[in-house]
């Protein structure tokens, strides 16, 4: 089956430093990739469409300067936490889309 | 636009009862419709998926769903559940067909299924 694998799995840091969340298609191309959060208790909320090769597409009331997507090959997407704050401690979770979305196994992010 | 509400946010059940996860979903174009599980600090694993033909749906782990197209449900079910299936499940739909929305999913609010034995 289609495998995509989500690095790194926890990450903590300080609050004003930038942390990079990678997303890799293992065994198929991903033209589009996506990017959800997940605050505890509660359902996943997507951030943004990334697409190979292009701007990525931010939903409504997600910060395109905070939260930067760069989707330069076919297999990888990332996404990039910046400045962080410990109001952006979230689970992250990316997905490719082949036929269907298939997901990663998600990042957790705790901002000191 | 979609939306999904599923209409239990837990569910306890004892070990080997049935159980079933009810998803109604709204939206004004065709949709495919899915069931995923996650467990604890996990990523979304996919269940099974409605795209088109037969209404009843089996997926992976003895899981079933029934889409059903007048009532706007596509509720998840199992006849005999295993302490395993402990975790939490989120149905999701995306338009069928093409547009601004296409491929990008809807979830519900998520259901924590609790199996005690």
């Amino acid at each position: 089956g289609a495998v995509v694998s989500q690095h790194p799995s926890w990450v903590i840091c300080k609050s004003g430093t930038s942390v990079k969340i990678e997303c890799r298609s293992l065994d198929f191309q991903a033209t589009t990739m996506f990017w959800y959060r997940q605050f505890p208790k509660q359902s996943l909320m997507l951030m943004a469409t990334s697409n190979e090769g292009s701007k990525a597409t931010y939903e409504q009331g997600v910060e395109k300067d905070k939260f930067l997507i760069n989707h330069a090959s076919l297999t990888l997407s990332t996404l990039t936490v910046t400045s962080a704050h410990p109001e952006d401690s979230s689970f992250y979770i990316c997905s490719a889309r082949w036929d269907i979305q298939y997901f990663g196994a998600g990042t957790r992010l705790s901002v000191l | 636009a979609q939306s999904v509400t599923q209409l239990d946010s837990q569910v306890p059940v004892f070990e080997e009862a049935p159980v079933e996860l009810r998803c109604n979903y709204s939206s004004s174009v065709s949709v495919y419709l899915f069931w995923y599980v996650q467990y604890p600090n996990q990523g979304l694993q996919l269940l099974l998926k409605y795209l088109s033909g037969s209404t009843l749906v089996k997926g992976i782990n003895g899981f079933e769903a029934e889409f059903n197209k007048s009532q706007t449900s596509f509720h998840l079910r199992k006849p005999s559940v295993h302490i395993s299936d402990t975790a939490e499940y989120f149905c999701a739909v995306t338009p069928g067909t093409g547009g601004t929305s296409y491929g990008k999913l809807t979830f519900g609010q998520g259901t924590i299924l609790t199996v005690h034995p």
